[in-house]
């Protein structure tokens, strides 16, 4: 079966401009979490959808917010873009309950300007 | 606050030899914890996980070790294949959170050298 995708694989914004990014989660998935990776801190958790509901959020700023979709899929929204946006966005989807792996996307390579 | 940690930022091993990679975590409330590994220009894939109910999870070359009284995971890789050179991510998650957060390391690069 398809694995997650996430879209756009890549995207260059300017300083302040705002960015959606796209995740659809294996079919079936209906937990969806986003993380950020950046050079030298690893990947941190912004946060985790169930049933279209945020089950869980990170230490990031209000301008990174998301919402998830009745089939799962998920997008995430940062406003007002900061230099130190500019990140591997990643998405991953699982099954639920708990004790089971999540499964990555690609990412999508956000470059702010 | 690093709750998770992977103290080693990189690590070379000839082909064939073991790769030894380790993480250590500070919450006691951790009970699962996983291995994911990435390529550039890909996301990470599951490699391996274990619950804190066990002390050693094995799938084929890859084995997984937990020490919980130490808070310190390993995974061993034997035998060392080129094609295994990339970034190796831990992470962990409690359970008793009630919902699906990892925490993630920063990662080891790993070379393995033909």
């Amino acid at each position: 079966k398809a694995g997650v995708t996430q879209t756009p694989r890549y995207l260059i914004k300017t300083r302040g401009q705002q960015v959606t990014l796209s995740c659809s989660p294996i079919s079936g998935h209906r937990s969806v979490s986003w993380y950020q990776q950046t050079p030298g801190q690893g990947l941190q958790f912004l946060f985790e959808y169930f049933s279209e509901t945020q089950r869980n959020k990170g230490n990031f700023p209000g301008r990174f917010s998301g919402r998830q979709f009745s089939n799962s899929r998920s997008e995430m929204n940062v406003s007002t873009l900061e230099l130190g946006d500019s990140a591997l966005y990643l998405c991953a989807s699982s099954l639920d309950p708990l004790g089971t792996e999540a499964f990555f996307g690609q990412g999508t390579r956000l470059t702010v300007v | 606050d690093q709750q998770v940690k992977q103290n080693s930022p990189s690590l070379s091993v000839q082909e064939g030899r073991i790769s030894i990679l380790n993480c250590d975590y500070t919450n006691s409330m951790f009970d699962y914890f996983l291995w994911y590994k990435k390529y550039p220009a890909e996301g990470p894939t599951f490699l391996i996980s274990i619950s804190s109910i066990k002390d050693k999870n094995e799938d084929g070359r890859f084995t997984v070790f937990l020490n919980k009284s130490a808070k310190h995971l390993s995974l061993h890789i034997v035998p060392s294949q080129p094609g295994d050179s990339a970034v190796y991510f831990c992470a962990a998650s409690a359970s008793a959170s009630g919902t699906y957060k990892y925490i993630f390391g920063t990662g080891t690069r790993l070379k393995v050298l033909a």
